[in-house]
């Protein structure tokens, strides 16, 4: 079993939808939480921090659940520039892990 | 200001040979991390450095990749007698500081070194 494992998509969905991702970890002692994007051939960038309690910013909402191990993200009223890969990342105390990423292409 | 940056941005070498890949954080930046992403796929957490030490060197793929980093700031990755399965895009990132909480975790990462191995 994978330690960070998403769903790989492709999410097809079309413009202003809400889309929800999840993205479940095996290691129970891992502390810190995130999601980043990635555009075809472009570095990585953080999208949000997972904050324990869940945060939301503008369209996106990030949740944490302990108990199950899992972290999600919600986009709501989604656009043609949310297309993206995105990649959960779970970090350790001397370990980082980056799920493979899940794809998302919003359609006019 | 200056982001990461790395070079060079694009490496062909032939199977057998060293490379050696670059990495300049951002000032400040005490938390450095090396990854590789092969075509298609997610990151690969290769070794992270906090300061000049590097706690945990398991994510290194085989003893031919070693990395330092001196000074507290620029970071070399050296791939010894690289194979084809090394091709793959090499990015380094840094934050703040690593294991101090979420804001200082923040990574940033560079373009990236793409190696191809012939």
């Amino acid at each position: 079993r994978k330690e960070v494992e998403q769903d790989p998509g492709p999410f097809n969905v079309p413009e202003g939808a809400t889309v929800a991702f999840n993205c479940t970890y095996s290691n129970s002692a891992s502390q810190s939480f995130f999601w980043y994007r990635q555009d075809c051939r472009k570095e990585p960038k953080l999208l949000m921090s997972v904050y324990s309690s869940g945060n939301e910013d503008g369209r996106f909402t990030a949740q944490l659940n302990r108990a199950s191990q899992y972290i999600s993200l919600l986009i709501r009223d989604s656009k043609l520039s949310d297309s993206a890969t995105y990649l959960c990342v779970v970090k350790g105390a001397s370990k980082i892990i980056f799920g493979s990423g899940t794809r998302l292409s919003i359609r006019p | 200001g200056a982001g990461v940056s790395q070079s060079p941005s694009n490496k062909v070498t032939e199977k057998g040979k060293d490379v050696e890949l670059r990495c300049d954080p951002i000032s400040g930046h005490t938390a450095l991390y090396w990854y590789r992403q092969s075509l298609g796929q997610g990151l690969e957490f290769l070794i992270y450095f906090q300061g000049n030490s590097a706690p945990d060197k398991s994510g290194l793929p085989s003893d031919r990749f070693s990395a330092e980093r001196t000074g507290g700031s620029v970071s070399t990755l050296t791939i010894q007698r690289t194979q084809q399965e090394d091709s793959a895009v090499y990015l380094c990132a840094s934050s703040l500081r690593h294991g101090q909480g979420i804001r200082k975790e923040t990574q940033y990462f560079g373009p990236g070194t793409r190696l191809l191995v012939l």
